[in-house]
């Protein structure tokens, strides 16, 4: 089974800065990943899949990019509504369906 | 528009049963995959268990192996997830979420979510 480690756990950033967070495979899953974004009291969304590429209405400033196993989401300049949870998953094989531990994005 | 509404939580003694309802609307609902994720407190997203279009091929995590069921019915727009044996790891929030996969033996990732329902297991 594979396994999602996600780092930093915590990230503080100040509005209008740049985050990026990360997410290792413990095998391959090639370009099977997927991001999804989870504000408190709401639904998760879909972000990113693909590894790479933007859900339907997601803002050009979440970008995904893969390097082997390791997978990077970068938020290129936070607004208040981007803190939030963020957590990947992979999608190369069913079942299970695996998530990261999640990393909070934190108002610094 | 997608809509996907859970309902059935509540607060459970530990061995007992409950039965989540998902009620979804806006899409060919025979036609997808769909999940049940859940959130306990302090925690981050657990898959707990997912099913094809035509309930061909299902899946658990381990941690509900066994003890959970998920079914589908495709007459009635609606996903279930029947929960026996509860214990207090169970206690979460319990979202429905719609896979991208049409008419496919296998799942991917989860386009749309609900807005959860609280299930509580405690004496």
């Amino acid at each position: 089974e594979v396994v999602m480690t996600q780092s930093p756990a915590t990230l503080s950033v100040s509005p209008g800065e740049r985050a990026t967070l990360s997410c290792r495979a413990s095998q391959s899953v090639y370009s099977n990943l997927a991001w999804y974004q989870h504000r408190p009291g709401q639904a998760p969304r879909l972000l990113i899949y693909g590894a790479s590429t933007r859900a339907t209405g997601i803002p050009a400033r979440f970008s995904g990019t893969r390097s082997g196993t390791e997978f990077t989401l970068t938020i290129s300049s936070l607004r208040s509504e981007d803190f939030a949870v963020y957590y990947c998953q992979h999608y190369n094989s069913w079942p299970p369906l695996t998530f990261g531990g999640g990393t909070r994005v934190e108002i610094k | 528009e997608v809509q996907l509404v859970e309902s059935g939580g509540g607060l459970l003694q530990p061995g007992r049963s409950v039965r989540l309802s998902c009620a979804a609307s806006g899409f060919t609902f025979g036609d997808y995959g769909m999940h049940w994720v859940r959130q306990g407190p302090g925690k981050g997203l657990e898959w707990v268990s997912g099913i094809t279009w035509n309930s061909g091929t299902i899946g658990y995590a381990d941690s509900v192996k066994g003890r959970f069921t998920i079914s589908r019915d495709n007459a009635k727009n609606s996903l279930y997830l029947q929960m026996n044996s509860l214990r207090a790891e169970d206690t979460a929030f319990y979202y429905c979420a719609k896979d991208i996969s049409v008419d496919s033996n296998t799942l991917y990732y989860l386009d749309y979510w609900g807005q959860g329902t609280q299930v509580t297991v405690s004496s």
